[in-house]
Formats: structure tokens, C-alpha cells, sequence
């Protein structure tokens, strides 16, 4: 298995509800990352939380850290059609060449 | 005002051929990366490289090669195209991980869907 795996691979929830996606990682980390993949564009950073904080807010993102667990969340409330997308997590852990580890991605559906 | 920027958006080519991707970055960046994307959606780093050093992932084929013209280039070279090369193509770019004072978040061109026949 990889470094970054996301959990479900799926989710198609109703506009107006959470969607929470997981990350679980391997190796030690400085700083985990959550991004989206719009269909057919490149990765948009959404927010980056660091191995010494557990818990982090920006607009709807909730993004919480448990390096205890190897694992993080993404909660995205009152999704909207627009969130429809993949989000990804991504860690760097101890490598030279800031080089990020991403894993599979959850598809996120938001139906209005 | 495009941050990053690749070419060709498509490219769709013969096995055994070569061919580049070009890669630019306007955001002054110090450290640019390919990223190979498969058809499971599945993001694998291929390079990380600044104006001192290449890094390159152990796995990737020799026939790939990344070209650095100048600071804010970065092209990928793929010598002998094979099927499984088929896959979407990302280049990225970063400032300097500890310049950055450990904000690596990275920035990613539109992409390059490579087909190969």
C-alpha cells in the first residue's frame, strides 16, 4: 500500500451536507497537505497543516492531524455542487527535494 | 497571469518515438517537479529539481529525463515511448522548501494527456 491513502475511494452526498474524506500515511511527516483535482485540470492546494498542529480551519475546510494515528480528515461543510471533485492528500515526509507523496484521491460528488 | 503553464495540452504519438513536454513557471519559484497521473487517478512524483540538484524517483525509467534551460523551465524528455507511458503528465513548482520556512505547498500546470499507440 502507498503512502496517502484517502477513504472512500467515493462519496456522493446532497448539497448542503459534511463530506469527510481520510488520510492515512506511513512514514513521519514535517507537513500534510489536502488538494483538489477538478475533471480534466491540475491540483489546486486547499490547505497544508503541520506535523505540530492537530487541528486547522480555512473557510468550510476543517483539516484535523493525528500523527499518533499516521492519519488526517478533511471535513468540507454545507458542500456545494461546485465541490465536486477529487481531493487528494499528500505528505512530504523526510526526503530531500521538498518531493510530496500523493494518495489515490476520494471522488467527491455533491448533488444539488 | 498563468502561474503554471505546460505544452502540448495533448500529445498522441507512435510506440519507439521521442518527445518532450515543455513546463514553465511566472511565480519565481526554485524548485519545479513532474508528476505522472495513470488512468486510476494515482499521483506519482517522477522529479523534484532546483537550479543544485536533480531528484529523481528510483523508479522511474532512464528513458525519461527532465531539462532545466533556465530557472523557471523545466521540460520533460521521453525517449522510446512505450504504452505504459500512457497517462496524464503534471508539472509543478515550489519555492524552496526551507526558504519557505517548511511551506512546500506546490502549484500545478493544467496538465498533458499523453496517448501512446
Amino acid at each position: 500500500s502507498q503512502q496517502g491513502e484517502e477513504d472512500p475511494q467515493a462519496l456522493s452526498i446532497q448539497e448542503g451536507e459534511n463530506a469527510t474524506m481520510n488520510c492515512s500515511y506511513k512514514t513521519s511527516i514535517n507537513n500534510l497537505q489536502w488538494y483538489r483535482q477538478n475533471s480534466g485540470r491540475g491540483l489546486v492546494h486547499l490547505i497544508l497543516i503541520r506535523s505540530n498542529e492537530r487541528e486547522k480551519h480555512s473557510g468550510r475546510l476543517r483539516v484535523t492531524l493525528d500523527t499518533s494515528k499516521k492519519s488526517s480528515s478533511l471535513l468540507i461543510t454545507a458542500s456545494r455542487a461546485a465541490d465536486t471533485a477529487s481531493y487528494f492528500c499528500a505528505t512530504d515526509g523526510d526526503n530531500a527535494g521538498n518531493m510530496l507523496t500523493f494518495g489515490g484521491g476520494t471522488r467527491l460528488m455533491v448533488k444539488p | 497571469d498563468t502561474a503554471v503553464s505546460q505544452t502540448p495540452k495533448y500529445l498522441v504519438t507512435q510506440m519507439g518515438n521521442d518527445k518532450s513536454i515543455k513546463c514553465e513557471q511566472n511565480l519565481g519559484h526554485d524548485t519545479m517537479y513532474w508528476y505522472k497521473q495513470d488512468s486510476k487517478k494515482f499521483l506519482k512524483i517522477m522529479f523534484s529539481y532546483n537550479n543544485k540538484e536533480l531528484i529523481i524517483n528510483e523508479t522511474v525509467p532512464n528513458r525519461f529525463s527532465p531539462k532545466s534551460p533556465d530557472k523557471a523551465h523545466l521540460n520533460l524528455h521521453i525517449n522510446s515511448l512505450e504504452l505504459g507511458d500512457s497517462a496524464v503528465y503534471f508539472c509543478a513548482s515550489s519555492q524552496e522548501f526551507r526558504l519557505a520556512g517548511g511551506y512546500n505547498e506546490q502549484f500545478f500546470g493544467p496538465g498533458t494527456r499523453l496517448t501512446v499507440l
